[in-house]
């Protein structure tokens, strides 16, 4: 059983630079979501999905974007990579979204310099 | 907005010593969940609480629902080592709200 897995596992970029971060789901989920969590801090939605084809912002949204084109995955773009945006990155999916379990991927270390 | 606080951030205990983290809502929750955040992990889900008082038991640890469904906490009974983690809850309002966290820690 993957789950939830998610890539790279750790990676250093320039100022200014841009990346994508890979999520993917074999559960057929049809929630999926984009946390960010800060050292010594609790989480924070970027950007969540519904279905396919649907995306909607979440908490902190700004310099991210996100699409859906596939129920199983879910990547995360970084446009010009700021210092600020320095953190560790997790992709969750969920069946549904009201009182279902919440499943996370291992999580992505993302250091900006 | 609807917030989600929890305390405390940090709490240092003795091995065998009890560990108590709570979270209050600012609005009525549908339901909270409790996830576990072991050291370089990521979260883990615990249980879900959806009705007002419900009290769950997992081994040493205990899961309690306020009456009025807006708190919520979670006691740990003589911690051990493999407890040691980040303890969140997640609050189910019109959308899910994640507290800060506690960090348990256990002290040499």
């Amino acid at each position: 059983n993957a789950g939830v897995t998610q890539t790279p596992k750790f990676r250093i970029l320039k100022i200014g630079q841009s990346m994508t971060l890979q999520c993917t789901q074999d559960m057929n989920h049809n929630y999926m979501y984009w946390y960010r969590q800060d050292p010594g801090m609790g989480l924070k939605l970027i950007y969540y999905s519904v279905g396919a084809g649907i995306t909607d912002k979440g908490e902190v949204p700004n310099g991210y974007n996100v699409s859906r084109s596939t129920t199983e995955d879910f990547p995360l773009r970084l446009e010009l990579a700021a210092p600020s945006q320095t953190s560790v990155y997790f992709c969750a999916s969920s069946y549904g979204q009201q009182g279902n379990t919440i499943y996370f991927g291992e999580g992505s270390w993302l250091t900006v310099v | 907005g609807q917030q989600v606080m929890q305390i405390p951030q940090y709490q240092h205990v003795q091995e065998g010593e009890d560990f108590t983290t709570y979270c209050n809502s600012s609005t009525t929750l549908s339901n909270i969940q409790w996830y576990k955040q072991r050291p370089g992990g990521h979260p883990v889900f615990l249980i879900q609480l959806v009705k007002s008082g419900e009290v769950k038991k997992q081994k040493r640890l205990t899961f309690q629902f306020g009456e009025a469904k807006k708190n919520s906490s979670l006691h740990i009974t003589a911690t051990q080592t493999t407890d040691v983690g980040t303890y969140f809850c997640a609050g189910r309002g019109y959308q899910l709200i994640w507290g800060a966290g506690t960090k348990l820690i256990i002290k040499p």
